[in-house]
């Protein structure tokens, strides 16, 4: 079985500082790991994911986020926050299907 | 090539009544998810489709929920006589045949039971 836990709820920053969304997860499989980003009345959108390759991924938007299996961490980041950047964000681990985590709320402020 | 196809987009229904929300999945692809998300919650898996199979419906209430993928035409998520604690959003998913792990996710039916 797998899970997920993202450990923020709710993160506030400022635009122009750095962004880190923090996601653990377990899994007894070697699993495929996703971030997506959800704008309001908008549909899910894929930012990144890992699947066994690289162990930090790259995604749209100026956003990566590094495969930790020691820490069983894939914690999301961006050096530098934009007003657009605020959304919903889940962390997302799949071994077959898709297990979510609860979703973090980011806010931009001026 | 047009992405996944969700509708309606919002959807009120009284409670008692039936919900039917519809998912075209993308071109070429075989595979259906739904998922809920409720109020302050993060998304939760109900079903898992093939055409015409139900692969893994671990997610879905055991009673008033139903889905299935025709042959021909959309995947349909049926709620009879819903109540209020229904009301959520619901995204569809769908995926390429064979095993893969990426989903493309529909823009949601904002279901309201007043």
């Amino acid at each position: 079985a797998q899970s997920v836990t993202q450990l923020d709820s709710h993160v506030s920053v400022s635009e122009g500082t750095p962004v880190l969304l923090r996601c653990n997860y377990s899994s007894s499989y070697s699993p495929s790991l996703f971030w997506y980003v959800q704008h309001p009345n908008k549909g899910l959108q894929l930012l990144l994911k890992y699947t066994s390759a690289a162990t930090l991924v790259k995604g749209i938007n100026g956003f990566e986020a590094e495969f930790k299996k020691s820490e069983t961490s894939f914690h999301l980041t961006k050096p530098s926050a934009h007003m657009s950047d605020a959304a919903e964000y889940f962390c997302v681990v799949s071994v077959g299907d898709m297990r979510f985590g609860a979703g973090t709320r980011l806010t931009v402020k001026p | 090539n047009a992405g996944v196809m969700q509708n309606p987009r919002h959807l009120v229904r009284r409670r008692g009544q039936e919900a039917r929300l519809r998912c075209s999945p993308m071109k070429g692809h075989s595979h259906v998810y739904w998922y809920r998300q409720l109020p302050e919650e993060g998304l939760k898996f109900m079903v898992y489709l093939q055409k015409e199979n139900i692969i893994d419906e671990s997610g879905m209430p055991k009673e008033r929920f139903s889905a299935e993928f025709p042959k021909e035409g959309p995947s349909i998520l049926r709620i009879q006589q819903v109540v209020r604690g229904d009301s959520a959003a619901y995204f569809c998913a769908s995926s390429p045949p064979g095993f893969s792990y990426e989903q493309y996710f529909g823009p949601g039916t904002r279901l309201t039971v007043t």
